[in-house]
């Protein structure tokens, strides 16, 4: 079983910020957080990951909490082709995918 | 990053018969994972393929079903046994790669048995 809990769905209007939250209670001290989206049809595509810090890239920011059960992703500018489910993972090496977040950015 | 190419892109097969579906990545790497996703579901893990070692099968998966081999650092196949409607998914492959044990994707094979 996954051992990340996310909303089913989210929705979020094109232009402003999709922030999706995740929870990890029971996340080990070396485990990392990662995030993957999967468009429709295709593979999951690498977002972002993080283990104590938040971090930013070029397609998103994580932010986890201080006491490393939860994260937030978030898409700063969210744009039409965001539209996707969004996996939230908790793990070392392996990856556990639960059922994700299905994100709908409308106009 | 990695390109993962996978063939084919889509199949359908009818009962009974095998498929064996390729993964070639741009770039040697260590570790290859092969998933399974199945209508309107997510991913489940099926196997893990290093080169040089058998294949690593999790709970509910088995090698005569889906044999895997691993004979280079850039290429795997996943065979799809015997195969019946229940085997109606898509096959993805993953290499892992950089120190954070991050995973790159193909775009899959989707799979029809008729």
């Amino acid at each position: 079983d996954a051992k990340t809990t996310q909303p089913p769905s989210m929705d979020c209007a094109e232009g402003r910020a999709a922030n999706l939250p995740c929870n990890h209670s029971t996340i080990s001290g070396n485990e990392y957080v990662y995030w993957y989206r999967q468009i429709h049809s295709q593979g999951p595509q690498y977002i972002i990951h993080g283990l104590k810090n938040n971090e930013t890239n070029e397609m998103a920011s994580l932010i986890i909490t201080e006491d490393r059960k939860s994260s937030t992703l978030i898409l700063p500018h969210a744009t039409l082709r965001d539209t996707a489910v969004y996996y939230c993972i908790s793990g070392y090496s392996t990856l556990t995918f639960g059922k994700g977040t299905m994100l709908l950015v409308s106009p | 990053s990695a390109v993962i190419s996978q063939k084919p892109s889509r199949d359908i097969c009818q009962r009974g018969t095998s498929l064996t579906i390729q993964c070639q990545v741009d770039s040697q790497v260590t570790m290859m994972f092969w998933y399974r996703q199945q209508p309107g579901q997510s991913l489940t893990l099926i196997a893990t393929a290093n080169q040089g070692s058998e294949a690593t099968y999790e709970s509910g998966f088995v090698i005569d079903k889906f044999p895997i081999s691993r004979p280079n650092l850039t290429f795997s196949t996943l065979t799809v046994s015997n195969m019946s409607p229940e085997d109606s998914s898509i096959y993805l492959c993953s290499v892992e790669k950089g120190s954070k044990n991050i995973q790159y994707f193909g775009a899959g094979t989707r799979l029809s048995v008729l």
